[in-house]
């Protein structure tokens, strides 16, 4: 079993940033994709984008380009989003995703527990 | 951008009963289209991907079918525990982008 585990809770002024990171066991980490995927209260899932470290730069949802970041480094495992210029509507749950359960790419088996990202002033 | 619409919102069913939850593409997909549940409190599960093949260990009172636009998951015979949120995802479109349903909510009748 494959247990992604990411960073703490969070709480953010609107115009700042945040940063959660999500750690994968070792062993394959660069072949795999890891996506983030958040869900505001109450709301449904909402991909924020994705990153294969093996192919190199991520791959972002149009909604969040230019405000989120994803990076791996590959010499932790870890995983890492960043979102900046935050707003109240950005107060959710951040989830990363990673596929391999199964042999096919982008189906996600693989969830970290979920990080909570309020934004408040 | 392709968008994936779930229908219905919220779906009422007995215990026992089927249950049959639609998703529909705004472009064809081909069969690359997976299904989640989420329960309360937390991440989604994996339960089918490529349309119709379920994973290990799913029972397989869930079952997916359709290809290009039009997607159902049906639940012949609804347990406690199958009371929850399902998610499509597709990924036919990767890259650049993956795109989620709105979800349907199974309730209690």
């Amino acid at each position: 079993q494959v247990h992604l585990v990411q960073s703490g809770p969070e709480v953010r002024k609107p115009g700042s940033s945040v940063k959660v990171s999500c750690k994968a066991p070792g062993g394959s980490f660069s072949s795999y994709a890891i996506n983030w995927v958040r869900q505001a209260p109450g709301q449904g899932l909402e991909w924020m984008g994705g990153i294969v470290p093996i192919f190199g730069p991520a791959n972002y949802a149009q909604k969040f380009q230019g405000r989120v970041t994803i990076t791996a480094d590959e010499s932790t495992n870890t995983a890492y989003m960043e979102l900046s210029s935050l707003r109240f509507e950005d107060t959710a749950i951040y989830y990363c995703a990673r596929d391999g359960i199964v042999d096919t790419a982008m189906v996600f088996g693989y969830w970290g527990q979920g990080t909570l990202v309020t934004v408040s002033s | 951008e392709i968008v994936l619409t779930q229908s219905p919102g919220i779906v009422y069913v007995s215990p026992g009963e089927r249950a049959t939850l639609s998703c529909k593409s705004s472009q064809s997909v081909s069969s690359s289209l997976a299904w989640y549940q989420q329960r309360p409190g937390q991440p989604p599960s994996l339960l089918i991907y490529g349309a119709s093949t379920r994973v290990t260990g799913i029972p397989d009172r869930f079952s997916g079918s359709g290809s290009g636009t039009d997607f159902t998951l049906t639940i012949s015979s609804l347990q406690s525990e199958d009371f929850a949120v399902y998610y499509c995802q597709q990924y036919d479109n990767w890259p650049p982008a993956l795109t989620f349903g709105g979800g349907t909510k199974v309730e209690i009748k």
